[in-house]
């Protein structure tokens, strides 16, 4: 069974950028896709975007232009990187392995708060 | 984008009842339509894949069924740790999108 865990920094300053990593154990990076997703406080899920092992990505157009991800299949990770953030960046971040039959395996989330 | 939407947004319900959950895609997604549950503090779980497929380890009494733009979500005999939130989603195509979640409470 594929495990997930995100790891970064839990705060970020407004106007910076936040870096999340995904570490994945129990199974390859390949050739699977991996995905982010995010879920503010108290609100519903929001498509990030996801990677395919070999580099190619498909981010959330709401997203695109601020918008980065990674895979390093040497250390058998993924990333985010999201630029110029805001308070409504503000959620719990989860990475999780995707396919057209959904996001089967989750991290367990970590909160991101935008602050000052 | 292909927009989701899920009725009810919530509903109350008791131990033993059979309950089902609603979600309408904007345009045709054929089958590529999944459900998630989420408990407090916890990351979403697959229940059902390709609208009406079980994912493994999943109880029978969760079914799923439709195609096109209108799909349900089943659970014929609720239980205790069924009171979550449920979100459908769509992976048609290239992007993905949620289903605004439904909140099933005592």
């Amino acid at each position: 069974q594929v495990q997930l865990q995100e790891s970064g920094p839990r705060l970020v300053k407004p106007s910076e950028t936040l870096s999340l990593t995904c570490a994945i154990s129990g199974g390859s990076i390949s050739p699977f896709y991996w995905s982010w997703v995010r879920q503010p406080p108290g609100k519903g899920l929001e498509w990030i975007g996801y990677i395919r092992y070999s580099g190619t990505t498909t981010y959330n157009p709401s997203l695109e232009s601020r918008l980065t991800i990674s895979v390093d299949t040497s250390k058998n990770h993924f990333s985010l990187r999201l630029s110029s953030v805001t308070a409504a960046d503000t959620a719990v971040y989860y990475c999780a392995k995707y396919s057209n039959s959904g996001f089967d395996n989750w991290g367990q989330g970590t909160l991101v708060t935008v602050s000052s | 984008d292909i927009q989701m939407t899920q009725s009810p947004s919530s509903l109350s319900a008791s131990v033993g009842d059979r309950v089902t959950i609603t979600c309408r895609a904007s345009r045709s997604i054929s089958n590529y339509l999944n459900w998630y549950l989420q408990r407090p503090g916890e990351a979403p779980k697959l229940l059902i894949f390709a609208a009406s497929a079980l994912q493994s380890g999943v109880p029978s009494r969760f079914s799923g069924s439709g195609s096109g733009t209108e799909f349900s979500l089943t659970i014929s005999s609720l239980q205790p740790e069924d009171f979550a939130t449920y979100y459908c989603q769509q992976s048609y195509g290239t992007t993905v999108t949620f289903g605004q979640g439904t909140k099933v409470e005592v």
